[in-house]
């Protein structure tokens, strides 16, 4: 099956602090998500951007499927933005919304 | 628009026993919905495809006589962990995509099982 590895596993910054989060995936894909998970398990919908650069806010997202990787920014960070990060995607040719979760990455925001 | 509910949001239960999970689609229909499980510290995995008025598909390694996945309507599908054990202590969590766009995947709030 296809594999999704994030990178980095976990990460620790200062609040104000600026960061990339990235996404590699093995095969082709028409869908890309990403989600922050939340301490309650909560998955906040972040960005569906199976290709292209979006923002929204702080945040911003670039997917390049032809070299298989997404990124995800965020600018100044702040202690809310802590939580689990995952990128997901859905395999091509198949069902979109059925998505297959990154290894995640673990952020830490501190005051 | 595309709310997912998820009910319970937690619920512990005696070992042996059966748990009945729900997952509602509020404002849209879905003609299929997707079950997830996330064990502490790791992914999400996904265990089952519900579809409705047709049987639910299970990915490897799922025990289908042990989670039964019922999609009784355009809005509803549950999933039932029979016989439950300490091991199947997770986080449940559902997806669904409206019904004739299968495009992003909006997600339920989640069930943490704890089973003792």
């Amino acid at each position: 099956g296809i594999q999704v590895e994030q990178s980095p596993p976990d990460l620790i910054l200062q609040e104000g602090a600026n960061s990339t989060l990235r996404c590699n995936f093995s095969d082709s894909v028409n869908n890309l998500q990403w989600f922050h998970q939340n301490p309650w398990g909560q998955l906040i919908n972040l960005f569906y951007i199976p290709s292209g650069t979006k923002q929204n806010g702080r945040l911003s997202a670039t997917t390049v499927a032809t070299e298989r990787y997404s990124l995800l920014y965020i600018s100044s960070s702040q202690t809310t933005d802590s939580g689990v990060y995952f990128c997901a995607v859905a395999i091509f040719p198949g069902t979109a919304s059925k998505l297959t979760f990154g290894t995640g990455t673990r952020l830490q925001v501190t005051l | 628009g595309a709310v997912v509910s998820q009910h319970p949001s937690w619920v512990i239960c005696k070992s042996g026993t059966s748990v009945k999970i729900e997952c509602r689609s509020l404002d849209f229909q879905a003609t299929t919905m997707f079950w997830y499980r996330q064990f502490p510290k790791q992914s999400l995995m996904l265990m089952a495809t519900s579809n409705e008025g047709s049987k639910a598909t299970y990915e490897q390694g799922v025990e289908k006589d042990k989670f039964l996945i019922n999609h009784a309507s355009l809005t509803l599908s549950t999933l039932t962990v029979t016989s439950a054990h300490p091991e199947d202590s997770s986080f449940y969590i559902c997806s669904a995509p409206m019904k004739g766009k299968d495009t992003e995947a909006f997600f339920g709030q989640g069930t943490r099982l704890t089973v003792v």
